[in-house]
């Protein structure tokens, strides 16, 4: 199975702090997201990344950053945290392909990172 | 993406009792799926749909994908105190991007 690590659990930052988001998956996948859930809201696409060095804006890019130099290794970037930031931030991997039976195309979650920003 | 209405947002459910909560969309999709939030987890995948009308079942789960394929439906049968989380539904077109719906938080009465 998948594993997809995300290596915070809980973090409290300070407003204007600088904040990293780490993401490891296990199984070679080209693709990498990352997600914010909030309640309400079910979850929206910050950034994804469907290669090393490649990345996309999802649907609420805007104080987010990304980094992909590893193929295993996808990392959220908030350059200054604000308060509105609060939340939990969810990564996912996904194989090759687009949708098919094999199911192989679907997304592995981690099990989340909720950051608190003071 | 676009944001899909998935409903009811909360429900208390009866231990034993079948539920539904459902999904819709103003777009088409080529894949609809559930997944499964624990508290203090990541969603879990509970289910695929990939042909309108397929029906697929997961043990005591069930999901349709709807004939129009704006569409989805979850069952839960016999419920049981472990149901609790959040469900999400997903779709996605034809772009390397899913569309989720807000969830639906189900607690279980004892």
């Amino acid at each position: 199975d998948v594993k997809v690590t995300q290596s915070s659990r809980y973090l409290v930052k300070r407003t204007g702090e600088k904040v990293f988001l780490e993401c490891v998956q296990d199984m070679d996948h080209e693709n990498m997201f990352w997600y914010r859930q909030d309640p309400g809201l079910g979850l929206r696409l910050i950034y994804f990344s469907y290669d090393v060095k490649m990345k996309e804006k999802g649907d609420i890019p805007e104080g987010y950053s990304v980094s992909r130099e590893k193929k295993e290794r996808f990392s959220l970037i908030l350059e200054s945290a604000s308060t509105n930031q609060t939340s939990m931030y969810l990564c996912a991997s996904r194989g090759p392909g687009l949708a098919g039976p094999s199911g192989a195309n679907v997304l592995t979650f981690g099990a989340g990172s909720r950051l608190t920003v003071l | 993406g676009q944001q899909l209405n998935q409903s009811p947002q909360s429900m208390f459910i009866q231990e034993g009792e079948d539920v539904s909560m459902n999904c819709t969309s103003s777009s088409i999709f080529n894949t609809w799926l559930w997944y499964k939030q624990d508290p203090g987890e990541g969603p879990v995948l509970l289910i695929a749909l990939y042909k309108a009308g397929e029906l697929t079942s997961n043990g005591r789960l069930t999901a349709q994908f709807g004939i129009t394929r704006k569409d989805s439906f979850l069952n839960i049968s016999a419920s049981i105190p472990s149901d609790v989380g959040i469900y999400f539904c997903a779709g996605r077109s034809n772009d390397y991007k899913l569309s989720f719906g807000a969830g639906t938080t189900v607690t279980v009465r004892a």
